[in-house]
């Protein structure tokens, strides 16, 4: 069974250009996240969704960045634009369910913006 | 907020040993605790998942224990490997918004 495919795997813009990453989630997972993760911590929530529907949006910084996940399969995450803080690694992840369902990652998409 | 903290930060042992990883939380009320592991520029591969009615769950040489009550969860693996270095991190899933928190991670080094 195929996991969680991103991507790119690494990608180099100059700020203020766009980028947009790409996620497939295993399949038959409604639930799918993307988080940003910076050197040496923790990832974090950006986007929670459920099928199509975003259900937790909280942290993504909205005049910037975007999500979208059509047909509630795959989901793409766009910046636009891009600043130089926003140099980190974006992971996809998605799970069975929202409650109780194991996470699974992707190999995650390298930013670096220069 | 819940807040997931891991000590040590990073650990340094020599092969064949057992290695203790430490995760604590501070709210109790979660739906599950997960074990990840991260290698060098990859993303995180689950190790381990305990529901919040469990006690531990085990795979192979991988014990995980979860003290609900008391906001603590250790990993345990034992006889160390050099293919064990890596950084471990644990996440708490809320169960008031199935928010997941994120410790920083422990990262291993395994000595041949």
């Amino acid at each position: 069974e195929a996991g969680v495919v991103q991507s790119p795997r690494y990608k180099i813009i100059e700020k203020k250009q766009p980028v947009a990453f790409w996620c497939n989630p295993i399949s038959g997972h409604n639930t799918l996240y993307w988080y940003l993760q910076n050197l040496g911590q923790g990832p974090e929530l950006l986007i929670r969704y459920e099928n199509e529907e975003a259900v937790d949006d909280s942290q993504l910084p909205k005049d910037r960045f975007s999500a979208e996940r059509l047909k509630g399969v795959d989901s793409t995450l766009k910046i636009q634009p891009a600043e130089l803080g926003d140099s980190a690694v974006y992971l996809c992840a998605s799970s069975s369910g929202a409650s109780t369902g194991e996470l699974f990652f992707g190999e995650g998409s390298r930013l670096t913006v220069l | 907020k819940q807040e997931v903290t891991q000590i040590p930060a990073a650990l340094s042992v020599p092969e064949g040993e057992n290695l203790v990883l430490n995760c604590s939380f501070t709210d109790s009320a979660i739906y599950n605790l997960q074990w990840f592991r991260q290698d060098p520029g990859k993303g995180l591969t689950s190790l381990l998942l305990i529901q919040s009615s469990q006690r531990e769950q085990t795979s192979g040489r991988l014990n995980a224990s979860l003290d609900k009550s008391s906001g603590r969860s250790t990993l345990y693996i034992a006889a160390s490997q050099p293919g064990d270095s890596a950084t471990y991190l644990c996440a708490v899933k809320s169960s008031n918004d199935y928010k997941l928190s994120f410790g920083a991670g422990t990262t291993v080094t395994v000595r041949a």
